[in-house]
């Protein structure tokens, strides 16, 4: 069976000091590693999708990076607006189009 | 831009009511999905559905059923309420079901059964 598991379960953030969130999966075979980002009240918005390890992608101050085991999500000088709650999600070669998620890691970034 | 609706963003419905959320999505999608999100627990799937009139159990679909009559449209039925589905319930919806397909959510629905 396909899991995942995202730690911290919460993080709090001074602005402008960089962290990372963590991302560990198992899977049969990995089709996809998902990230969202989810506003409080409002579905999950997407953000990158990783395929194989070593694979990078960045989107202004978010850089999420996959390794076989993991992926994370570094935060880089990271600005109140990017207070939320961040999903990583995996999509495997048994599971059709589904996706399995994590708990959700929530950061809170402070002035 | 993908845009999935769903209709209603806040309902309050009495235990043992048949409880209907709707969802639409505008961009002739095979695929739809609904889950539910708790805390602590993440996003569940309940049922999700790869073509018109065809459906496919989750891992929770005990207590609810779907209907998809028409390709851009995905209903999530209660049959008898209870206050332990009280939930935040997302629908979303993928163009197909290949390696890099994205999966798209809509605003969620809020339900509160009392």
């Amino acid at each position: 069976e396909d899991q995942v598991t995202q730690s911290p379960e919460a993080l709090r953030l001074q602005e402008g000091e960089s962290s990372s969130l963590n991302c560990s999966y198992t899977v049969s075979g990995l089709r996809g590693l998902f990230w969202y980002r989810q506003d409080p009240g409002k579905g999950p918005e997407f953000l990158f999708t990783l395929y194989s390890a070593g694979e990078e992608k960045e989107k202004e101050r978010l850089k999420a990076t996959l390794t076989k085991k993991e992926s994370f999500l570094h935060i880089t000088a990271p600005k109140p607006e990017d207070s939320a709650t961040y999903l990583c999600a995996v999509r495997s070669t048994d599971s059709w189009g589904k996706l399995q998620f994590g708990a959700g890691t929530q950061v809170v970034v402070t002035p | 831009d993908v845009k999935v609706t769903q209709s209603s963003r806040y309902l309050v419905k009495r235990t043992g009511e048949k409880v209907f959320l709707e969802c639409v999505q505008d961009m002739d999608h095979e695929n739809m999905f609904w889950y539910r999100q708790d805390p602590g627990l993440g996003l569940r799937l309940i049922y999700f559905s790869y073509d018109v009139k065809m459906k496919e159990k989750g891992d929770i679909p005990e207590g609810y059923s779907v209907s998809r009559e028409k390709k851009e449209r995905f209903s999530l039925i209660l049959e008898s309420a209870s206050t332990n589905q009280t939930s935040m319930y997302l629908c979303a919806s993928s163009l197909f079901s290949g390696a890099g397909n994205t999966i798209y959510f809509g605003e969620g629905s809020w339900l509160t059964v009392v």
